[in-house]
């Protein structure tokens, strides 16, 4: 079966420094992959997909960027984090860009 | 455009009680999908239900329904006899067959109080 590992699960950091959250699935090839943001009390908010190992679409023009160095590994970075960043991120995959999307734990990022 | 609109943002019922969340969506185009996810409050989104626009047969998972209903472009979903359990936040969903981005609700926060 497939799961979908995220971590760190919590993360505090003060403006200004970098960021790298990671995202990897097991027992499937070739998924695509989804990061998400989820403000406090918002919905979910789609800041980068990819269908593909190095193939990354943006959807939100941001201090964030996204890779993909593996099939299964998808990387969410910032190099220099805003307060507004703060937020839950999510990570969520899907066999077809039709198909169920499946998400991940989540890491909480707290800003200060 | 497509769009979906979950008109209650928040809803408190007595457990036991029955309660249904209201998903109303918009698209143009005829073949699409809808689901049905919930969020605890450990925050991890748990995927409940896919259909596709061809199937409009409603289901029933326990105590869980949906009913599917394209003529009032609506997808809701029932909770029978509820318990502490189902308090979350529940998101509706839709995609099309022209996009390949889903388009989440807002969310309606569900309180089963005890």
């Amino acid at each position: 079966s497939q799961t979908i590992h995220q971590w760190p699960a919590t993360l505090v950091q003060p403006v200004g420094s970098p960021l790298s959250l990671e995202c990897t699935v097991e027992g499937t090839s070739n998924p695509n992959l989804y990061w998400y943001r989820q403000a406090a009390g918002r919905g979910l908010q789609l800041l980068f997909y990819s269908v593909g190992i190095g193939q990354i679409s943006s959807e939100v023009p941001q201090n964030l960027s996204a890779s993909r160095p593996q099939d299964r590994q998808f990387i969410l970075s910032s190099k220099k984090l805003l307060l507004s960043d703060s937020g839950f991120y999510l990570c969520a995959w899907s066999g077809d860009s039709k198909e169920t999307q499946y998400f991940g734990p989540g890491t909480r990022l707290l800003v200060l | 455009a497509q769009k979906v609109t979950q008109a209650q943002t928040e809803i408190s019922v007595v457990e036991k009680e029955d309660v249904t969340l209201d998903c109303v969506y918009e698209t143009r185009d005829t073949t699409y999908y809808l689901f049905w996810y919930k969020q605890p409050p450990s925050g991890e989104l748990v995927f409940l239900i896919r259909r596709n626009s061809f199937d409009e047969q409603n289901e029933i998972s326990g105590r869980y329904s949906w009913n599917f209903q394209k003529s009032t472009s609506s997808f809701n979903f029932t909770i029978t006899a509820s318990q502490v359990v189902d308090s979350a936040v529940y998101f509706c969903a839709l995609i099309t067959n022209r996009d390949d981005k889903i388009i989440f609700g807002k969310g309606t926060r569900l309180h089963i109080l005890p």
